[in-house]
């Protein structure tokens, strides 16, 4: 799979926007970008994937280059409670949801 | 539906003991994996599982064994615990090939002394 790059640590504003970028240079074809969260040491949580075109659901919205060689998750109004560590992730399609973790970025919602 | 069930959410076991993690989940799910989590690192897999019957190694496989004789169940056995082993423990489940989401269990907290 391939890897992904993404910065330590980012802080936003309460109900400001949160944009978190991802690298993945070497992603193939077949590989979707999933991004998921993990709070306080829980299991993590589940935000959005694509592959190919932008996406959007309840939580979240995926902004994946033309290249596909980076992405860009973006929380549209943050709230104290999305305060996690969030994680960019690519995966093959076909080997079900073996996934290679990074140490993700660490977003602190400010007050 | 309980999703993703794992059992003990604590564990502290001796050196050279050995211990089952179990982990259940309720969604008809093929795809089971197990991974572990260090202090301020993210998750590394362990072993998965793409049906009963057939599991595969992970990135860090060694000192674990897992077998998958139903489609509810996936236990990650330690065969003899070391301090190595201190971790959180994740089991996972997905239904699909790719293009889908995985739950996670709450974790297993394990400490070898």
């Amino acid at each position: 799979d391939a890897k992904t790059t993404q910065p330590t640590s980012m802080d936003c504003a309460e109900g400001r926007a949160a944009n978190l970028p991802c690298n993945h240079s070497t992603i193939s074809g077949n590989e979707y970008v999933y991004w998921y969260r993990q709070i306080h040491s829980q299991g993590p949580q589940y935000i959005i994937h694509g592959l190919k075109n932008n996406e959007t659901n309840e939580m979240a919205s995926l902004i994946i280059t033309e290249d596909r060689k980076s992405s860009t998750l973006i929380l549209p109004h943050a709230t104290l409670r999305d305060t996690a560590v969030y994680y960019c992730i690519v995966s093959i399609t076909n080997t079900g949801n073996q996934f290679y973790f990074g140490t993700g970025t660490s977003l602190t919602v400010i007050p | 539906n309980a999703g993703v069930t794992q059992t003990p959410k604590f564990q502290v076991l001796k050196t050279g003991q050995s211990m089952t993690l179990q982990c259940a989940q309720d969604m008809n799910h093929e795809y089971m994996s197990w991974y572990r989590q260090d202090p301020g690192m993210g998750l590394r897999l362990i072993h998965y599982s793409v049906g009963a019957g057939i599991t595969d190694q992970g990135e860090v496989p060694n000192g674990y064994n897992v077998s998958r004789s139903t489609t509810e169940d996936f236990p990650l056995r330690l065969l003899s615990a070391a301090p190595s082993q201190t971790s959180v423990y994740f089991c996972a489940s997905s239904d699909g090939w790719g293009n889908t989401e995985a739950f996670f269990g709450q974790g297993t907290r394990l400490t070898v002394v």
